[in-house]
């Protein structure tokens, strides 16, 4: 049990598109799901705290209006990345919380 | 703030050798201290913890001492098998959100064990 899945795993976008990741609780429910973004050899950095009915919260120096995240039910969230850039291109990884956080196998994003 | 600072890589070894990435910790509180391991295309899985000072964390032949007075929590292993080449990542928990306590990652160590 356990499993959380994200799609796409894989993301080509042109500059100035937005691109939606897709972050789902299998067989349980989740009221925290956290985003994490990694850079090459690079630890994973939180990004921003998702509480299902409430809006999400934002660490230091993360662009909310950049970084669009939903948590519209206790088995999904959303991140929107708004007019991506090339500087956008990483690895970005969401965990779900059922007494310990549980995390999806990431998606691999490059803006061109 | 919060910070984990681990063992860089890469690390290559051969089958049964000893094990062991070097991981310490600052916080402001009394963190809980966990490895997490990454295999090849997969999301990351707890691979063990520790929740307070002198405990020891072990699970599939790793282990990993609490250490308060060094503020350390190296991973070991007595002997490595070519399935356990995956990314290592230390991570402590200091802070709550809500119901659910945020993690602060190291940069991860690549491990690959030659047959």
């Amino acid at each position: 049990g356990a499993v959380v899945s994200q799609h796409p795993s894989r993301v080509i976008c042109k500059s100035g598109t937005s691109v939606k990741i897709e972050c789902r609780s299998l067989d349980f429910q989740a009221t925290t799901m956290f985003w994490y973004r990694q850079f090459p050899k690079k630890s994973l950095m939180l990004m921003a705290t998702s509480n299902e009915g409430s809006k999400a919260t934002y660490e230091q120096g993360v662009e909310k209006d950049k970084f669009l995240i939903n948590h519209a039910s206790l088995t999904l969230s959303t991140l929107t990345v708004t007019s991506a850039h090339p500087e956008d291109s990483s690895f970005y990884i969401c965990s779900a919380t059922k007494n310990e956080q549980f995390f999806g196998p990431g998606t691999r994003l490059t803006v061109l | 703030g919060d910070s984990v600072t681990q063992m860089e890589g890469p690390v290559t070894l051969s089958e049964e050798a000893f094990l062991t990435i070097n991981c310490t910790y600052t916080a402001t509180g009394y963190p809980s201290l966990f490895w997490y391991v990454q295999y090849p295309g997969e999301g990351l899985q707890l691979l063990l913890k520790a929740t307070k000072a002198d405990d020891k964390g072990s699970n599939k032949g790793f282990e990993a001492t609490y250490r308060k007075e060094t503020t350390s929590f190296h991973l070991e292993k007595g002997s490595v098998q070519v399935s356990d080449s995956a990314v290592y990542f230390c991570a402590l928990s200091d802070r709550n959100s809500g119901s659910a306590r945020q993690l602060t990652f190291g940069s991860g160590t690549q491990l690959t064990v030659l047959p």
